[in-house]
Formats: structure tokens, sequence, C-alpha cells
């Protein structure tokens, strides 16, 4: 099974509406890290929480970090469009010389005008 | 724009040839990380470099090979390539190689082998 696991894999939403992206760790976090990826493209930073209760807001993407349970969720508010892309979470994961991110699999947002 | 630097942004080769991919990183930043990205495989953890130091190896083949220079931007050389090895090879940096500290990609370098 995956170190880190995302779900729902894809998720379609009508614009306006509100969703939720999923992210649970099989192993202990060392921070835990969301990006956004249009296809093709580079991840773009979207928030990194590092201790469990933490919530972090960047304008309409709110993402929050359940430390005990090793799970994170990013909700999105009143979708727009331009929320489109995949969106990765990324766990900080500790090698004993240096911390390093794994990813998850990835969500595919589409937001339906 | 992240700050961190990718060049070349496509790269076309044939098999068997070898390839350079070149990183700088954020200013400040002294942590690099390389990573492969492919559709069966998702985003792979590669290697890291801390201030010209090897510090975490992942799912690296030996074919593959990485340095971190003095002025702190980083090379991936890929040989004896494979079709196998087609992906989109990205970079990022931090400050720390401990602790947290945010983590910025590059646009990255797109290769296919023909």
């Amino acid at each position: 099974s995956q170190e880190l696991e995302q779900s729902p894999q894809s998720l379609i939403v009508q614009e306006g509406k509100n969703l939720t992206i999923n992210c649970t760790s099989s192993k202990t976090l060392y921070g835990l890290y969301w990006y956004k990826q249009k296809y093709g493209e580079g991840l773009i930073f979207l928030m990194m929480l590092q201790k469990g209760g933490e919530e972090k807001s960047h304008e309409k993407i709110t993402a929050k970090l359940d430390e005990k349970k090793q799970q994170s969720s990013l909700h999105i508010t009143a979708s727009q469009p331009s929320h489109a892309g995949i969106y990765l979470c990324g766990a900080g994961r500790d090698s004993g010389s240096a911390r390093q991110l794994t990813f998850g699999s990835g969500t595919q947002l589409t937001v339906l005008p | 724009d992240s700050g961190v630097t990718q060049t070349p942004k496509h790269l076309i080769t044939a098999t068997g040839q070898r390839v350079t991919l070149r990183c700088s990183p954020r200013s400040g930043d002294l942590s690099v990380y390389w990573y492969q990205q492919s559709l069966d495989q998702g985003l792979q953890f590669l290697i890291q470099y801390y201030n010209g130091e090897e510090r975490a190896k992942g799912n690296i083949l030996e074919r593959f090979s990485a340095q971190q220079f003095p002025d702190l931007h980083s090379e991936l050389n890929l040989s004896s390539l494979e079709l196998g090895d087609s992906a989109l090879y990205f970079c990022a940096s931090s400050v720390g190689v401990r602790g947290y500290s945010e983590a910025f990609f590059g646009q990255g370098t797109r290769l296919t082998v023909v």
C-alpha cells in the first residue's frame, strides 16, 4: 500500500460548490505539504502544516492537520474554474540525516463552469 | 514564479545517450531535491543534496547521478537512457535539511527518450 493515500482520486464539481480532499499517512509525519499542479507543469506550493490541529488558509483554500490520525484535509470553498488541477499532498519523512518529501498520487479536480 | 530555475525545459534524445539537467535553487536555499514524475509511478523522490553534500537517496537508478556545486546549483546526470526514463524531472529547494521548511519546485524538465 502507498505511504500516502489521497482521496478521492478525482473529483468533478460544479462551480461554486465546496469540496474536500483528504490525505492519510501510514507513517509518522514530519510536516504535511499541499501543492497544486497543472498537468505537465510545475508544482505550486500552497501550504505547509507542522503541528496537530494546525489550520491554514489561503484565499478560499483551507488545510487542516490531525497529527494523531496522521491525516490532513484540504477544503475549497465556492470553487472556481481556476481551482482546477491536480492536488498533491506531501509528507515530510525523516531519513536520519535529512528530511525529505514523499508524495501521494494526487487528486484530479475538475470544476465545471 | 517559485524562484527555482530548471533548464532545459524540454529535451528529446535517443536511447543509450546521456543528458544533464540543471537546477538553480531559490536564493538562500541550501537543500536541493530531485524528483521524477511519470504517469505510472507518480512523483518519486530521487536524491537530496544539502550545501554540496548528498543527504538522502530515494528510488534513483545507478545510471543516474547528481551533484551540487559550491554555488549551490545542482545537476542531474542521466546515462544509458532507456525509453522508460521518459518523464518530467523536477528540482525543488528549501532552506534547511532538517526541521520544517517550505519546499518550492521548479517548472521541470520534460525528457523524451526516443
